[in-house]
């Protein structure tokens, strides 16, 4: 348990279909990310929330839609997906200080996603 | 660009053996590195953070090195476990804020063999 709690662990979705991934921390952080792991890739960073506020957005498609309402939970939103987006999306947090040191990043447990 | 590299790509030992791992990177003005294990359809298990000022990090059979003048870390796993199977991701952070990207690394998957 790593302290960052992902829902669903599995998801099957057709290309029409809206669902919605969540993620929740329980450390504290002020950060929050997701990354999209596929097959034979490294993992891609998507977005990053700092103190809910939006601050990267890695040229990801419109049809992701972040959502961050506080400093614990970050959603996704998905919409109209093609089957290569198919992936295992993850979540990470992490305590962003300012100019001293930076802290680890604690990842869920993802959801493995499956655009049919 | 910044890139981060980890040769080899998969690896095998037989149980018992100490193995290193490596992990080399573009741009030696790093903020800190990371190394994660992930199991197979699992999130990443943070294992050391080494942060730019540090040389070393250790945890238990775990030790992490970093020379930045080289650009290259490397993870050291001493008297391997067949549960240590697993991939190792390297990551980097350049920039101390949350929009400074962190990239990964392709990982190496480690298999030990009993």
């Amino acid at each position: 348990e790593t302290g960052v709690t992902q829902t669903p662990r599995h998801l099957v979705m057709g290309m029409t279909n809206k669902k919605s991934l969540k993620c929740e921390q329980h450390l504290g952080h002020n950060a929050m990310y997701w990354y999209k792991q596929s097959a034979k890739k490294p993992l891609e960073l998507m977005f990053v929330y700092n103190f809910k506020e939006q601050t990267e957005n890695n040229s990801v498609p419109s049809r992701f839609s972040p959502e961050c309402p506080n400093s614990s939970h970050l959603f996704l939103h998905l919409h109209t997906l093609q089957p290569e987006d198919s992936a295992l999306y993850l979540c990470a947090s992490s305590q962003v200080p300012g100019r001293a040191e930076g802290t680890e990043a604690f990842f869920g447990q993802g959801t493995r996603l499956t655009v049919v | 660009k910044q890139e981060v590299t980890q040769i080899p790509a998969a690896l095998s030992v037989p149980e018992g053996e100490n193995l290193v791992l490596n992990c080399s990177f573009t741009d030696s003005a790093i903020y800190n590195l990371q190394w994660f294990r992930q199991d197979p359809g699992k999130g990443l298990t943070s294992l050391l953070l080494i942060q730019s000022s540090q040389r070393e990090q250790t945890s238990g059979r775990l030790n992490a090195s970093l020379d930045k003048s080289s650009g290259r870390s490397t993870l050291y796993i001493a008297a391997s476990q067949p549960g240590d199977s697993a991939t190792y991701l390297c990551a980097v952070k350049w920039g101390y804020s949350s929009a400074s990207k962190i990239i990964f690394g392709s990982g190496t998957r480690l298999s030990i063999r009993p």
